[in-house]
C-alpha cells in the first residue's frame, strides 16, 4: 500500500503566478482533504472533497481551488500566488474518522 | 477561532520516564479525536485516536484519555525513547470531514 502520496514535494514560484499541487489518495480511501501548514502553526483545513465534489471548506479564498477525478485523486489550484501563501501543503485522505497524510508539498512564493 | 488547542508548545523528558502531552477543545460536539507524529520536512502520521464514547485507548506505549467533562485530552507516552522526539498535533472531528488541529507540541527526549 502506497499510502498518500503528493508531488511534487517542493516547489517554487513567483507572486502571481498559478500552482497545481497534486495527490494520490490511500488505497480505498474516498474522500481527500488538503490542509496548509505555515511555520509553527497547526495544519488548517482548507477544503474537502467526496464523490468528486467539494463537502466542505475552510475559511481560504476563492484563488483556491480544487478538484477530484473518478479514480479519487486530486488537485489544489492556487492562483495569484501571494509571498503568504508559502506553506507545507498537505493532503490527507480519509475514511469515515482517521485521516492519513501525505508528505506535503513545500511551496515557496518568492 | 482556535476549537483545539495545544498550549505548550515545547516539552522536554528523560529517556524511560513518561511523556504527557496535553490538548483542550471548545466544541462540545467533536465526536473523533487523533493524534499525530510529525517530523521536519514529512507529513504528519496517525499515531492514535479516540472516540467520544470511550475515555481511555491504549496502544503500546500510547494512551489517550479524554475528559469530556473538562474539554481536555491527554497523550502518554511510557517509556520515552529518543526515537519520539517529534511535534505531536491534536486533532479532532466531527463524522470525519473537517479535522481541526491544536498548533503542536515539539517533544524532545534526552537520552
Amino acid at each position: 500500500d502506497a499510502g498518500v502520496t503528493q508531488s511534487p514535494t517542493h516547489l517554487i514560484k513567483t507572486r502571481g503566478q498559478q500552482v497545481t499541487l497534486r495527490c494520490s489518495p490511500k488505497s480505498g480511501h474516498d474522500t481527500v482533504s488538503w490542509y496548509q501548514q505555515a511555520l509553527g502553526q497547526g495544519p488548517q483545513f482548507i477544503f474537502q472533497y467526496y464523490e468528486e465534489e467539494e463537502r466542505q471548506r475552510g475559511n481560504f479564498p476563492d484563488r483556491f481551488s480544487g478538484h477530484q477525478f473518478p479514480n479519487y485523486s486530486s488537485e489544489l489550484n492556487v492562483n495569484a500566488l501571494l509571498l503568504g501563501d508559502s506553506a507545507l501543503y498537505l493532503c490527507a485522505s480519509s475514511r469515515r474518522w482517521e485521516a492519513f497524510f501525505g508528505q506535503g508539498t513545500r511551496l515557496t512564493v518568492v | 477561532d482556535q476549537q483545539v488547542k495545544q498550549n505548550s508548545p515545547s516539552l522536554s523528558v528523560q529517556e524511560g520516564r513518561i511523556s504527557i502531552l496535553n490538548c483542550d477543545y471548545t466544541n462540545s460536539m467533536f465526536d473523533y479525536f487523533l493524534w499525530y507524529k510529525k517530523y521536519p520536512a514529512e507529513g504528519p502520521t496517525f499515531l492514535i485516536s479516540i472516540s467520544s464514547i470511550k475515555d481511555k485507548n491504549e496502544d503500546g506505549r500510547f494512551t489517550v484519555f479524554l475528559n469530556k467533562s473538562a474539554k481536555h485530552l491527554s497523550l502518554h507516552i511510557v517509556p520515552s525513547q529518543p526515537g519520539d522526539s517529534a511535534v505531536y498535533f491534536c486533532a479532532a472531528t466531527i463524522t470525519g470531514n473537517q479535522f481541526y488541529f491544536g498548533t503542536g507540541t515539539s517533544l524532545t527526549v534526552i537520552p
